[in-house]
């Protein structure tokens, strides 16, 4: 079973900031946090990943609390091409591919 | 740098016969995972091979098998197909990166109608 909790869906205006935030509170000391996105009927993109501190790169921030167990992936200025599904995942490191996917946050940027 | 390329894309089987998918990492990537995505179940982890060998495995039947070859190209296999397989199946190559996580590209999948 998957690791983490989100909520099934969120809706963000055009051009805000979406904020999606999931909960991971039994996770391991050597687990990252890896958020992916698919968009409708593509394979999933990979975003980014934080083990315990933030993160920041060219599509998203990560922000991991202190006890790491919750997180938030922050989109800046969301599109409407942000429309997606948003996995949150915990695994190991190790370039192990067995990577467990929840429901994962549908979200809908509207105009 | 070319992607994750999976072959077929799409394809229509009926009931009772076996399918081949393949899969080609990212050149240097030696891990690859295979996923099936349904409605109703999600994304469900498959198997993964790296180096030739089965590393891990999901909670599927012996139907589903797979392989990997000297140049990492994958192959997996449903045999016996049921209406149940109609699903997306997709694949992925791996690379290490920032001290050990794990960094998955997916293909853009292979879409098997059993009718």
């Amino acid at each position: 079973d998957a690791k983490t909790t989100q909520p099934p869906s969120m809706d963000c205006a055009e051009g805000r900031a979406a904020n999606l935030p999931c909960n991971h509170s039994t996770i391991s000391g050597n687990e990252y946090v890896y958020w992916y996105r698919q968009i409708h009927s593509q394979g999933p993109q990979y975003i980014i990943h934080g083990l315990k501190n933030n993160e920041t790169n060219e599509m998203a921030s990560l922000i991991i609390t202190e006890d790491r167990k919750s997180s938030t992936l922050i989109l800046p200025h969301a599109t409407l091409r942000d429309t997606a599904v948003y996995y949150c995942i915990v695994g190991a490191g190790g370039s192990q591919g067995n990577l467990i996917f929840g429901k994962g946050t549908k979200l809908s940027v509207k105009p | 740098k070319a992607g994750v390329t999976q072959t077929p894309r799409y394809l229509i089987k009926t009931r009772g016969q076996q399918v081949t998918l393949s899969c080609s990492p990212i050149s240097g990537h030696r891990s690859v995972s295979w996923y099936q995505q349904t409605p109703g179940q999600g994304l469900q982890f498959l198997f993964e091979y790296f180096s030739e060998t089965q590393r891990n495995k999901g909670n599927f039947p012996g139907r589903f098998s797979g392989r990997q070859f000297s140049n990492s190209r994958s192959e997996m296999n449903v045999s016996t197909l049921e209406l149940g397989d109609s699903a997306l199946y997709l694949c992925a190559s791996t690379m290490t990166v920032f001290g050990g996580a794990n960094v998955l590209t997916f293909g853009a999948g292979s879409r098997l109608t059993v009718l």
